[in-house]
């Protein structure tokens, strides 16, 4: 099966607070890319980073992070002291290097930063 | 990356009717997609639209409710025909400008049917 899980639908924080969004993923394949996407209210898909199966390292940019853990099948996303303008519904997703590159979407997180 | 004009953006339609839903690239990219996203949901993939042939739909999708052209490598529709309430969701396109880069979407098509 191939199959993307958020299983934080909401999550509320106080600006300046830290907040990790969790994705679990599942595959057979070895060779895959891992993906998030932020859809603010205004309802556009902005792309925020894409990793491939072979690259755990962690990346940083800015107040945003992400760690890569094949291990637990997980690529979680970090954001460091959030800003209202965070608030907004993060998107992880999966494809493959054989399939077009059809994105498999998980359900999505609603962050909501409150001042 | 790419700009993508996605037209309309919203529009609101009567039962029975058809809409086409335009995506222009402002340059040559290799792939297109078709995404809707229903009401508080995630996105799912409706197609693959192939420069020059038939697009390549998805399990539960069909041509004949969701014809799709692509005539060139920077221009894409999708028709959503005999709409029902069922059909009101968030249409989007995206493209992927070379091989396994990464997808990114136009701003979408907010459709409602009433």
């Amino acid at each position: 099966a191939q199959k993307v899980t958020q299983a934080q639908t909401e999550i509320s924080v106080v600006e300046k607070e830290d907040v990790t969004l969790d994705c679990v993923y599942e595959t057979r394949d070895t060779t895959y890319y891992l993906f998030w996407y932020k859809q603010p209210p205004s309802g556009e898909l902005v792309f925020l980073i894409r990793r491939n199966s072979f690259d755990e390292q962690n990346e940083i940019s800015g107040r945003y992070s992400w760690n890569f853990q094949k291990s637990t099948s997980s690529f979680n996303f970090t954001i460091t002291a959030s800003q209202v303008v965070d608030s907004a519904v993060y998107f992880c997703a999966l494809s493959f290097y054989n399939q077009g590159g059809k994105l498999i979407f998980g359900q999505g997180t609603e962050l909501s930063v409150k001042p | 990356s790419a700009v993508i004009s996605q037209k309309p953006s919203r529009d609101i339609c009567q039962r029975g009717t058809s809409l086409t839903i335009q995506c222009q690239v402002d340059s040559q990219v290799t792939m297109m997609f078709w995404y809707r996203q229903q009401p508080g949901q995630s996105l799912t993939l409706i197609a693959t639209a192939n420069q020059g042939s038939e697009a390549t739909y998805e399990s539960g999708f069909v041509i004949d409710k969701f014809p799709i052209s692509r005539p060139n490598l920077t221009f894409s529709t999708l028709t959503v025909s005999n709409m029902s309430p069922e059909d009101s969701s968030i249409y989007l396109c995206s493209v992927e400008q070379g091989a396994n880069q990464p997808q990114h979407f136009g701003d979408g098509t907010r459709l409602s049917i009433l």
